[in-house]
């Protein structure tokens, strides 16, 4: 069963600018995280946010959580051609061992 | 440090073959992972195993696939005999334990087709 629904599906944006993605839940959770997912290749952890925390940054990304909404946002500034790829956002429930994810958002930088 | 290891990296086979793909996890990581992701869609758990104790498999379909960790460390998942429904990327991922903090680490992925 999937727990997150990524929002948009699909993101098409112009380098520079900056892309945001957002990711809701239904349960309560223990954390949330983020992955990355070039085209054919594995998945790349990037950021972990706990339900006690409401935003956490790492280089260019930074992540919110609100958990009172079930949701979280994915903010990369300044985009670039290498940020091409597509996102998952995966929730740690409360109680459960296991990491549930979402249907993704595909971002397209263009050059 | 080594990633997780998988191999074949693709593979095809006609339906009713069985296939199994192995995997090699980070070293000392007790937590191993098999996800299925479908195109166009996100990871499924498969299976979880904590050292060689299955934690969860409740998505695994029993009756066709089977995964063991016989010694705490490399795993194999078959398939036996296959659908054409089981087309899809098969990912194993470890991580040190359970804890809720814990990263997952990937793999690159073993594509199957089935024909």
């Amino acid at each position: 069963s999937q727990q997150g629904e990524e929002d948009p599906q699909a993101l098409s944006i112009q380098e520079g600018e900056n892309a945001t993605m957002n990711c809701s839940y239904k349960t309560s959770i223990n954390n949330l995280q983020w992955y990355r997912q070039n085209s054919g290749r594995g998945l790349v952890h990037l950021i972990l946010i706990r339900s006690n925390e409401r935003e956490k940054h790492s280089g260019r990304l930074r992540v919110t959580l609100d958990t009172s909404k079930k949701s979280s946002s994915l903010l990369i500034t300044a985009s670039r051609a290498a940020d091409t790829a597509s996102y998952f956002c995966a929730t740690l429930s409360q109680g459960a061992q296991k990491l549930v994810f979402g249907q993704g958002t595909r971002l397209t930088i263009n050059p | 440090e080594a990633g997780v290891a998988q191999s074949p990296r693709y593979k095809i086979i006609e339906k009713r073959q069985s296939v199994a793909f192995w995997c090699n996890p980070i070293s000392g990581h007790a937590t191993l992972y098999w996800y299925q992701q479908i195109l166009g869609q996100g990871p499924k758990l498969l299976i979880q195993f904590q050292n060689n104790g299955v934690v969860d498999d409740s998505q695994l379909p029993k009756d066709r696939f089977s995964a063991e960790r016989l010694k705490g460390v490399d795993s194999t998942l078959k398939i036996q005999p296959a659908k054409l429904e089981d087309s899809a990327v098969y990912l194993c991922a470890s991580s040190i334990g359970t804890g809720t903090g814990n990263t997952i680490y990937f793999g690159e992925g073993s594509w199957l087709t089935v024909v």
